[in-house]
């Protein structure tokens, strides 16, 4: 029953290898979401497609890209991963962007940079 | 984005209800109040929302004042699966962003006693 998916749960990558984490969802939602979650902090987001038009937020790292081939998936892509992107990263979809949209979390990619 | 303020953490004991306050002071009319749980190793999951009236639904209750500068989500019998930290959010239009994002602030770790 799971709506939003992401894989793998768990992703040990090196230092500087590029790595990339999948969402999809069954939702049909317009809209996507990255966030990135450090330990003992609050998700921050990274960057949302609504639709196809990509939207990245102000203070996120050139080294963190995206891509959305369909409606139904999402990628995340760090490009040279550093021991400070070592996080859980969360995938979120809504249905569209307005204010009182609900947001629908998927369990999360937990990302380990050794 | 207008800011929240929660206390760090909270205590209840099981089957009582629980009580959230969330400051808000500089919300703005469109904005609307947005809570969010997160269980440990989960993604975040939305609890409720509200604009002006309060809302209730079958997970909780939330009581916005009629100055609307603060809320109290409340959770009417809490069991042990309830432990989790809660997010006051307030989403409402960014003009720097196209559309309405949801930030998240500190939140509050509820922790149940059996």
């Amino acid at each position: 029953d799971a709506m939003v998916i992401q894989n793998p749960r768990y992703q040990v990558t090196q230092f500087g290898k590029p790595v990339t984490l999948s969402c999809s969802q069954t939702l049909n939602h317009n809209v996507m979401y990255w966030y990135q979650q450090k330990s003992s902090q609050a998700p921050k987001l990274l960057f949302h497609y609504y639709d196809k038009d990509f939207n990245n937020e102000a203070d996120t790292p050139d080294n963190f890209q995206s891509r959305r081939p369909n409606t139904s998936f999402c990628f995340l892509d760090i490009r040279s991963p550093g021991l400070g992107d070592a996080a859980m990263y969360l995938c979120a979809t809504s249905r569209d962007r307005g204010a009182n949209e609900k947001l629908f979390f998927g369990s999360g990619t937990q990302l380990s940079v050794l | 984005d207008a800011k929240t303020t929660q206390p760090n953490s909270m205590e209840s004991n099981e089957e009582e209800p629980v009580h959230l306050p969330c400051n808000h002071s500089t919300i703005s009319g469109t904005d609307y109040i947005h809570w969010y749980r997160q269980l440990p190793s989960q993604g975040p999951e939305y609890v409720i929302h509200g604009l002006t009236s309060n809302v209730n639904n079958r997970m909780a209750s939330l009581a916005i004042a009629e100055d609307r500068k603060s809320s109290t989500l409340i959770l009417h019998r809490a069991t042990l699966r309830d432990a989790a930290v809660y997010y006051c959010i307030l989403r409402g239009f960014d003009e720097k962003a196209a559309g309405n994002k949801l930030t998240f602030g500190g939140g509050t770790r509820v922790l149940v006693k059996p």
